[in-house]
């Protein structure tokens, strides 16, 4: 089945610093990717639509530039969060959509593990 | 996309049959019903989806109404395993694509 890779899987840094998340489509090609944010007991919630060879689309409230996204290829994209701060710690999530698991008309995703940020 | 209704929280002996209810009374014609789950501190694992006929699959089983308004995701034999948070969400094809979480249902599988 289709597998969506987070890299890495959780990571510390210092306030102020930047920090990359990798999101790979493993066995398929992902010309769209989304990124979710979840703080603890809460649900997921929607950041961004990253699009391959194209700017991402940001959901209401999150700041394109804090949060950079690049989708350079059909199976990678990356989000940056630029000067990082003990607020931005959280579990962000990707997904990409396999058009071969999802027939006309549906729309299913698989979600990477995720990569939890701790900013100190 | 349409809003579904989940029960905060539910319990299920383990080897019980879990019975995970969503209402999405708004529901248009295109719109399929999607259920995740997400075990803590884990990406959500797409179980099943349907559009109108009850569907199965290895992990579940999804009934919906025959007015569509309303949902039941069924995990036949109930293991410690299942314990998470399941969602379920409504939305169209014409959507870009995208999933919007709700609070979903989180299931307790007790022994």
């Amino acid at each position: 089945g289709a597998v969506v890779s987070q890299h890495p899987s959780w990571v510390i840094c210092k306030s102020g610093t930047s920090v990359k998340i990798e999101c790979r489509s493993l066995d398929f090609q992902a010309t769209t990717m989304f990124w979710y944010r979840q703080f603890p007991k809460q649900s997921l919630m929607l950041m961004a639509t990253s699009n391959e060879g194209s700017k991402a689309t940001y959901e209401q409230g999150v700041e394109k530039d804090k949060f950079l996204i690049n989708h350079a290829s059909l199976t990678l994209s990356t989000l940056t969060v630029t000067s990082a701060h003990p607020e931005d710690s959280s579990f962000y999530i990707c997904s990409a959509r396999d058009f071969g698991l999802s027939p006309s008309g549906a729309n299913v995703l698989t979600f990477g593990a995720g990569s939890r940020l701790t900013v100190l | 996309d349409a809003k579904t209704t989940q029960p905060t929280s539910m319990d299920c002996a383990e080897g019980r049959a879990a019975n995970l209810p969503c209402n999405h009374s708004t529901i248009s014609g295109n719109e399929y019903v999607y259920w995740y789950r997400q075990i803590h501190s884990q990406g959500p694992q797409y179980i099943i989806h349907g559009l109108k006929n009850n569907e199965t699959n290895e992990m579940a089983s999804l009934i919906i109404t025959e007015d569509r308004k309303s949902s039941t995701l069924i995990l036949p034999h109930a293991t410690l395993r299942d314990t998470a948070v399941y969602y379920c969400i409504v939305r169209s094809p014409s959507n870009t694509g995208k999933l919007i979480f709700g609070q979903g249902t989180t299931l307790q599988v007790k022994p």
